[in-house]
């Protein structure tokens, strides 16, 4: 089955940008979902189809994609910015498929 | 848009459990649904979705031929039946509304619902 591959930790100090891989075979033939999720409160989607922001996202927010490597972008992090980050394909034949998630600290 | 869900709890191996969703805010038949558990300490996995008229259903291999996932549209809520519980089914479940049609992203997520499977 295909698998994402997401570093398990990130820091960054306050003010930096941390950037969030999401490694997958030939990951830029699908659209690439993002979750953010803090401790104890249900997943929320902050980057959709790659690099569109919902309603609400801040700017500093951004998602990419390079090689077989998707990329979320936070500038100028914040504490708020702390949380578990998961990265989200759909393969053909309905399948869903989530990243290992990656905890960013802000330190 | 609202989520709010509720069952779960504590069930034995090879016991039942059955999951709500109740939704508001938008308009539940035209939406798809899903859900999606996390074990304690995890990362998320996809379980199951459902079509807006609830004709078309999908489930990850981990729960197929064990859960059902159906949906009541004149009570806007969602369902997930647990049969054969197995301990590693021991996970907080979420409910979440798709964007739009099946492959698209989830939207929105109810709060979760831990089951725990222990004898």
């Amino acid at each position: 089955s295909y698998v994402l591959t997401q570093p398990p930790s990130v820091s960054v100090a306050p003010g930096e940008t941390a950037r969030i891989t999401c490694g997958g075979d030939e990951i830029g033939d699908h659209h690439v979902h993002w979750y953010l999720q803090k401790p104890g409160q249900a997943p929320v989607l902050v980057i959709s189809y790659d690099n569109d922001r919902p309603s609400g996202i801040p700017e500093r927010i951004s998602g990419s994609t390079s090689g077989n490597t998707a990329i979320l972008t936070i500038r100028g992090a914040e504490a708020e910015n702390e949380a578990d980050y998961y990265c989200q394909v759909f393969k053909s034949s309905f399948e869903v498929v989530f990243g290992g998630g990656t905890k960013l600290t802000v330190l | 848009v609202q989520l709010l869900q509720s069952g779960g709890g504590l069930a034995q191996p090879g016991g039942s459990l059955t999951l709500s969703c109740e939704a508001s805010g938008f308009a539940f038949e035209n939406y798809p649904m899903t859900w999606v558990r996390q074990a304690p300490g995890q990362g998320l996995e996809w379980v199951s979705t459902i079509s807006g008229s609830g004709s078309n259903v999908f489930y990850a291999d981990s729960v197929k031929g064990r859960f059902v996932v159906s949906r009541d549209n004149s009570q806007n809520t969602l369902f997930l039946q647990m049969n054969s519980l197995e301990t590693e089914d021991t996970a907080t479940y979420y409910c979440a509304k798709i964007e739009t049609t099946i492959l698209t992203p989830f939207h929105f997520w109810g709060q979760g619902t831990l089951t725990t499977v222990a004898s």
